[in-house]
């Protein structure tokens, strides 16, 4: 399968910095998804981008499919954006395999 | 819509209990998956229906491990008989299409005694 790689594993942040978190994957996709898993271990989607870019509120996500890499955006970051963001994909449509994760911490 | 509902929401049950886990996905999606979540192997995917019908079960990790979509709106996950290792979260998710935006269901979280 398709393999995923997220990084960094952790990140802390200040209240109001902005960061970028990163998706490599080692094959084409034809689905790309973002989640957010947040301290209650709830999943939400937060992007369906298997390419292009795409916007929502303070965060953003692009996908560079052909260089097999997604960047997920958070701009000016809120406690309540703390939580895991996983990244997951999929090479024949239904099948997402997801990345470790990467464990985001903001401090107020 | 109220969102992919799963139930119960924790489980703690005795080894060689049988557990069963339940689902109902968003009105109108096709396809169902069930995922576990464990800190040692992270989300996998164990079965996914659409339209009912199981397409692949490549996921389930043994025999003791049976999922059902007897209608649309309902799906379980049976492990009988339950071991601890089997403690993990078990997700449901559903989405319209193949490949699309998927839902996820809160979880539930069995743990095995």
């Amino acid at each position: 399968g398709i393999q995923v790689e997220q990084s960094p594993p952790d990140l802390i942040l200040q209240e109001g910095a902005n960061s970028t978190l990163r998706c490599n994957f080692s094959d084409s996709v034809n689905n790309l998804q973002w989640f957010h898993q947040n301290p209650w271990g709830q999943l939400i989607n937060l992007f369906y981008i298997p390419s292009g870019t795409k916007q929502n509120g303070r965060l953003s996500a692009t996908t560079v499919a052909t260089e097999r890499y997604s960047l997920l955006y958070i701009s000016s970051s809120q406690t309540t954006d703390s939580g895991v963001y996983f990244c997951a994909v999929g090479d024949n449509d239904y099948k997402l395999s997801f990345g470790a994760g990467t464990t985001v911490t903001v401090r107020a | 819509d109220a969102g992919v509902i799963q139930s119960p929401r924790h489980e703690v049950t005795e080894m060689g209990q049988e557990v069963t886990l339940r689902c109902k996905p968003i009105s109108g999606h096709d396809y169902l998956f069930w995922y576990r979540q464990t800190m040692m192997r992270g989300l996998e995917l164990l079965i996914y229906f659409n339209n009912n019908v199981p397409i692949d079960d490549s996921g389930m990790p043994e025999d003791r491990f049976s999922a059902k979509m007897p209608n649309a709106s309902f799906s379980t996950l049976k492990i009988q008989p339950s071991e601890p290792r089997d403690s993990a979260v078990y997700f449901c998710a559903s989405s319209f299409v193949s490949g699309g935006k998927a839902f996820f269901g809160q979880g539930t979280r069995l743990t095995v005694v």
